[in-house]
């Protein structure tokens, strides 16, 4: 049972190059979102998606653009990265809202932007 | 919007004692309180949760104590053991509904053998 798989693990780039976070849960959760960890600062909400097809914002959506591209997968986009991106991120997933449900992560996936 | 402090930021303890970590809250809407454990390069993962209908939860050396009144919950942990050594991140959310969960910026816990 893979749970949710995020891929690259790791990732470097340089200012302004693009790339795309890849997420996949086999769970068959209706809900998805993406969290930054940086430290001292706790993980902080990105995008989420509720169900397919639909996504809203989270606390820290600037940059960033996110797409459920079906029930199981949900990418994360940088379209010009800044080093302020530089940070861990998680995917994760979880039946219903996390108000009444557990978030299952993936093991994050390290971005360094120089 | 919610805000979560938790502290403290480290805490070292000897193998065998018991560990608390505390958070406090600022909504006063928040009904559903996780805590969340994260070992070395892997993702959180939730170890404990509490509901605002109930003040205290245990699961075998675990226990979180939830204050609605003042607004604070606290994770304890018991006969801590090298395993134990994480971050442990407390949340809070308004609950069913709610995709706003707010986590606090973490704890360290060091377990001494």
């Amino acid at each position: 049972n893979a749970g949710v798989t995020q891929t690259p693990k790791f990732q470097v780039l340089k200012t302004g190059q693009s790339m795309t976070l890849q997420c996949a849960q086999d769970m068959n959760h209706n809900s998805m979102y993406w969290y930054r960890q940086d430290p001292g600062m706790g993980l902080r909400l990105i995008y989420y998606s509720a169900s397919e097809g639909t996504t809203d914002k989270g606390e820290v959506p600037n940059g960033y653009n996110v797409s459920r591209l079906n029930k199981r997968e949900f990418s994360l986009r940088l379209e010009s990265a800044a080093p302020s991106q530089t940070s861990v991120y998680f995917c994760a997933s979880s039946v219903g809202g996390p108000g009444a449900n557990v978030l299952t992560f993936g093991a994050g996936s390290r971005l360094t932007v120089l | 919007g919610e805000n979560v402090e938790q502290h403290p930021s480290t805490l070292s303890v000897q193998e065998g004692d018991s560990a608390v970590i505390k958070c406090t809250y600022s909504d006063s809407a928040s009904n559903y309180f996780p805590w969340y454990k994260q070992e070395l390069g892997k993702g959180p993962q939730l170890i404990i949760d509490i509901r605002s209908n109930v003040g205290e939860k245990k699961d075998q050396r675990i226990a979180v104590t939830l204050n609605k009144t003042a607004k604070h919950f606290s994770l304890h942990i018991t006969e801590t053991q090298p395993e134990d050594s994480a971050v442990y991140f407390c949340a809070a959310s308004r609950g069913a509904g709610s995709y706003q969960l707010t986590f606090g910026k973490g704890t360290k816990l060091s377990v001494i053998p």
